[in-house]
C-alpha cells in the first residue's frame, strides 16, 4: 500500500506570495491533517478534514486554509506568506477516528 | 490550550541500556496517545499507540499510560545506536476527530 504522497517537496516563495501544497493519503483512509513543523514551537496542528469537511481546525489566522477533495487528497493553501511561514508541512493520514497517523515526508517550505 | 509536555533532553545512554521517555497532558478528557520517532530531516513515523491505562509492549518498546496522573512514558530495552533521534509525544484530546497534540520532542542519542 503506497504511504502519503506530499507534493512538492521543496518550495521557495516571496513575501506576499500565496502557495498551495498537495496532499494524497492512504487508500482508504479519509481523515487529512496539517501540521506546521518549526524548531522553535514543535508540530503545530493546523486543521483536520474529513469527507470534504473540515472538522477541526488549530490556532492559526485565517491565511492558513484547507480543503479536501472527494478521492481524499487535500491542499493547504497559505496566502500574504511571512517569513514566520517558513516552515515544514506535514500531512498526515489517518483511517479512522482516534486512531495512528501516518505522515507524509513533508513541504519545506522557505519564504524569503 | 491542550498542553503535551516533554523534557527536551538531550538524553544519552549507553548502548544496551534502557532509555526512559517522559510525557504529561493537560486535558484530562484526552483519549489516545501515540509514540513517534522523528530522525533529522525526516518526518514522524509511528512507534507504538496506547489507548487504556497500564503497559503495552512491542518488541523492544513499551508504552505505559496513567490516565489519573496525566502521564505517558516509551521504554526502549537494549538501546541501540539507531535508536538516536528525537521522540515525539502525541495525544488526540478529540472525540470529534483526529487532532494531535505533540510535545516539542525529547532527543535520544545512544552512545555505542
Amino acid at each position: 500500500k503506497a504511504g502519503v504522497t506530499q507534493t512538492p517537496r521543496y518550495l521557495i516563495k516571496t513575501r506576499g506570495q500565496q502557495v498551495t501544497l498537495s496532499c494524497s493519503p492512504i487508500s482508504g483512509h479519509r481523515s487529512v491533517s496539517w501540521y506546521q513543523q518549526t524548531p522553535g514551537q514543535g508540530l503545530q496542528f493546523l486543521f483536520e478534514y474529513f469527507s470534504e469537511t473540515q472538522r477541526n481546525k488549530g490556532n492559526f489566522p485565517g491565511r492558513f486554509s484547507g480543503r479536501q477533495f472527494s478521492n481524499s487528497r487535500s491542499e493547504m493553501n497559505v496566502s500574504t506568506l511571512e517569513l514566520g511561514d517558513s516552515a515544514l508541512y506535514l500531512c498526515a493520514s489517518t483511517e479512522l477516528q482516534n486512531t495512528e497517523a501516518f505522515f507524509g515526508q513533508g513541504t519545506r517550505l522557505t519564504v524569503v | 490550550q491542550k498542553e503535551v509536555e516533554q523534557n527536551s533532553g538531550p538524553l544519552s545512554v549507553p548502548e544496551g541500556a534502557i532509555a526512559s521517555l517522559n510525557c504529561t497532558y493537560s486535558d484530562r478528557g484526552s483519549q489516545s496517545f501515540f509514540w513517534y520517532r522523528q530522525y533529522s530531516g525526516k518526518s514522524p513515523e509511528l512507534i507504538m499507540f496506547i489507548y487504556s491505562n497500564g503497559d503495552k509492549e512491542d518488541g523492544r518498546f513499551t508504552a505505559q499510560l496513567n490516565k489519573a496522573s496525566q502521564y505517558v512514558s516509551l521504554l526502549i530495552r537494549d538501546s541501540q545506536p539507531s535508536d538516536s533521534a528525537t521522540y515525539l509525544c502525541a495525544v488526540n484530546p478529540s472525540n470529534t476527530g483526529n487532532q494531535f497534540y505533540f510535545g516539542t520532542g525529547t532527543s535520544l542519542t545512544v552512545i555505542p
